[in-house]
């Protein structure tokens, strides 16, 4: 159990365009939803928290206006990277909570690694 | 806000031998701590957590240590295996509830030689 998808689990885009990266729950419903972006060889830096059916409560230092999140069901949260720039390549994870009896725990999505030429 | 410090950023092990990953966090309020491992290009896995009400937990070889009053919890991994090779990161979260987030360190990439 507690099992979480993330798609595309990779993509190659153009600078200036948006991509949209989708992370679902597969066998529970998910309250809060949470995007991570990961560099080579560095640690989780947490962008934003999406609890479904509200706006996002993005981190400091992170533009919401370009990385924009939806939660629309207790299963599935998107992250559109807007405008997309070679610096926002990167490896993007998702993690979802409140599988039964999971509390606190996160779950992790395998990950989409954006790449932006 | 909480800061969560891992050291050292690599361990080497011999197979068979112990290893332990000792981390740091600094807000008194946390009250989970998880650790994750991951390999290359691969998502984040859960191995074991613990919650400030106890001061050890174990699964098969893999055990966790909390220290409150010092605000330390280390993993400790016996009889390692080639396959225990990966990046392992501890985190804190000082509270829970729907808000309550995740707060990692910076990693330590464990290798075991055969």
């Amino acid at each position: 159990g507690a099992v979480v998808s993330q798609h595309p689990s990779w993509v190659i885009c153009k600078s200036g365009t948006s991509v949209k990266i989708e992370c679902r729950s597969l066998d529970f419903q998910a309250t809060t939803m949470f995007w991570y972006r990961q560099f080579p060889k560095q640690s989780l830096m947490l962008m934003a928290t999406s609890n479904e059916g509200s706006k996002a409560t993005y981190e400091q230092g992170v533009e919401k206006d370009k990385f924009l999140i939806n939660h629309a069901s207790l299963t599935l949260s998107t992250l559109t990277v807007t405008s997309a720039h070679p610096e926002d390549s990167s490896f993007y994870i998702c993690s979802a909570r409140n599988p039964p009896g999971g509390g606190d725990t996160q779950y992790f999505g395998p990950g989409t690694r954006l790449t932006v030429l | 806000g909480e800061n969560v410090e891992q050291h050292p950023s690599t361990l080497s092990v011999q197979e068979g031998d112990s290893a332990v990953i000792k981390c740091t966090y600094s807000d008194s309020a946390s009250n989970y701590f998880p650790w994750y491992k991951q390999e290359l290009g691969k998502r984040p896995q859960l191995i074991i957590d613990i919650r400030s009400n106890v001061g050890e937990k174990k699964d098969q070889r893999i055990a966790v240590t909390l220290n409150k009053t010092a605000k330390h919890f280390s993993l400790h991994i016996t009889e390692t295996q080639p396959e225990d090779s990966a990046v392992y990161f501890c985190a804190a979260s000082p509270h829970t509830g729907a808000n309550s987030k995740l707060t990692f360190g910076k990693g330590i990439t464990l290798s075991v030689r055969p």
